[in-house]
């Protein structure tokens, strides 16, 4: 099967650093990667489109800035939380797709900002 | 653009009962459809999925789907339910685009089990 994992699997900072969180296809390459955030209780909202040599794809309304994203090789995504504020505390997932149409998603990782 | 409606954020039913939870899709294209379980802080477990092959779709843990598209309408279905399936099940559409298909989510079911 299709295994994505994740680290960390929690995260607790201060205001103001920055967190870096990797995504990785452990058994598959994967030149797309998508990034999400689930908010307590709520489905998951897509951040952006990780995209393996390019520049990642933002969702209307995601600041570029805050969420930086680099798909530095053919498993392996993360995303940098700069700057982090406690209004960026959440779950942060990732996915990958397989077998063309089914995406396959890591185990999140719980942002938890000071 | 596509769109999910899942009807009932909160769904209970007893050990050994009908498990039914509803989605209905908004899609302009012929869709994708899937079905995803979450567990208390994990990520998600591909339940099932529907790609435009047989319309009755079978997955993991006992679960069935049935894509009806004269009702916009994909519901998750097991005949009797486990302590084991209480958790968050989201259901998702997406439509083909080479691999890079986005997943759009509904709002997310919780099921609960009582014994």
């Amino acid at each position: 099967g299709a295994v994505v994992s994740q680290h960390p699997s929690r995260v607790i900072c201060k205001s103001g650093t920055s967190v870096k969180i990797e995504c990785r296809s452990l058994d598959f390459q994967a030149t797309t990667m998508f990034w999400y955030r689930q908010f307590p209780k709520k489905s998951l909202m897509l951040m952006a489109t990780s995209n393996e040599g390019s520049k990642a794809t933002y969702e209307q309304g995601v600041e570029k800035d805050k969420f930086l994203i680099n798909h530095a090789s053919l498993t392996l995504s993360t995303l940098t939380v700069t700057s982090a504020h406690p209004e960026d505390s959440s779950f942060y997932i990732c996915s990958a797709p397989f077998s063309g149409d089914t995406q396959y998603f890591g185990p999140g990782t719980r942002l938890t900002v000071l | 653009a596509q769109s999910v409606t899942q009807l009932g954020s909160h769904v209970s039913v007893s050990e050994g009962a009908l498990v039914l939870l509803r989605c209905n899709y908004s899609s302009s294209v012929p869709p994708y459809l899937f079905w995803y379980v979450q567990y208390p802080n994990q990520g998600l477990q591909l339940l099932l999925k529907y790609t435009s092959a047989a319309t009755l779709v079978k997955g993991i843990n006992g679960f069935e789907a049935e894509f009806k598209k004269s009702e916009t309408s994909f519901h998750l279905t097991k005949p009797s339910a486990h302590m084991s399936d209480a958790a968050e099940y989201f259901c998702a559409v997406s439509v083909p685009n080479f691999g890079n298909e986005k997943l759009t989510f509904g709002t997310g079911t919780r099921l609960t089990i009582i014994p």
